[in-house]
């Protein structure tokens, strides 16, 4: 059964700080891994999704990387900004499935 | 481009009446659709999932049920509300491959059982 981590809960730091956030799955066979920012009482917003032969995908500060032999992601913010504080939650598909398995997420803070 | 939408947004309803949430797609057809709930400060949980008309995959046993009588339409319901059904309700869509098949939410209903 796949089961999906994420450390830290929660992150609290200083605007202009590069950050990493951590996400772990205990079965490396999937489709795809997909990270999400979600605002309060807000639904998940797409950022990005690494299909299974990438290593990592791109978009402006964002910068995901998948090793899927070892069961990890990362997701790098460069610069921080006010503005990038949320929850920002993962989630694999596992293969031969359909189901998106989500992690509890990380709740960043980014302080002015 | 492709929309999702579901409503209510919030709902506040006794314990013991029915429930009847609903999600539609537009611009995009046979999606695969799923139905997540939040609970307060926890992380989402998979309910139900539909990959075509008339079948669905159930994954939490308890006293919900979902149904999708047309092809971008997907409906979650209850006969009769517990208190342990509050919680933040996402529905959800992907296409394609699941290669490369990102998951879209819609906004999400607040259910609040009392």
């Amino acid at each position: 059964k796949q089961e999906v981590t994420q450390i830290p809960a929660a992150l609290s730091v200083p605007e202009g700080e590069n950050l990493v956030l951590n996400c772990s799955f205990t079965d490396s066979a999937i489709y795809n891994l997909q990270w999400f920012r979600q605002d309060p009482g807000k639904g998940l917003t797409s950022l990005l999704l690494i299909q299974s032969s990438q290593r990592e995908q791109t978009s402006g500060r964002l910068n995901a990387s998948l090793d899927k032999s070892s069961g990890r992601s990362t997701l790098y913010i460069a610069a921080s900004q006010p503005g990038d504080s949320a929850t920002y939650l993962c989630a694999v598909l596992t293969s031969g499935t359909y189901k998106y398995i989500f992690g509890t997420g990380t709740r960043l803070k980014v302080l002015a | 481009s492709q929309t999702i939408h579901q409503w209510p947004a919030t709902l506040v309803q006794p314990v013991g009446s029915p429930l009847s949430l609903e999600c539609t797609v537009e611009g995009t057809s046979n999606p695969n659709l799923y139905w997540y709930r939040q609970a307060a400060g926890r992380g989402l949980q998979l309910l139900f999932y539909s990959v075509g008309i008339g079948q669905i995959s159930s994954e939490v046993p308890q006293n919900l049920s979902a149904s999708r009588p047309q092809d971008r339409q997907f409906i979650l319901s209850s006969k009769k509300l517990l208190l342990s059904d509050s919680g933040f309700y996402l529905c959800a869509w992907s296409t394609g491959s699941r290669n490369n098949s990102p998951l879209h939410f819609g906004n999400g209903t607040r259910l609040t059982v009392t």
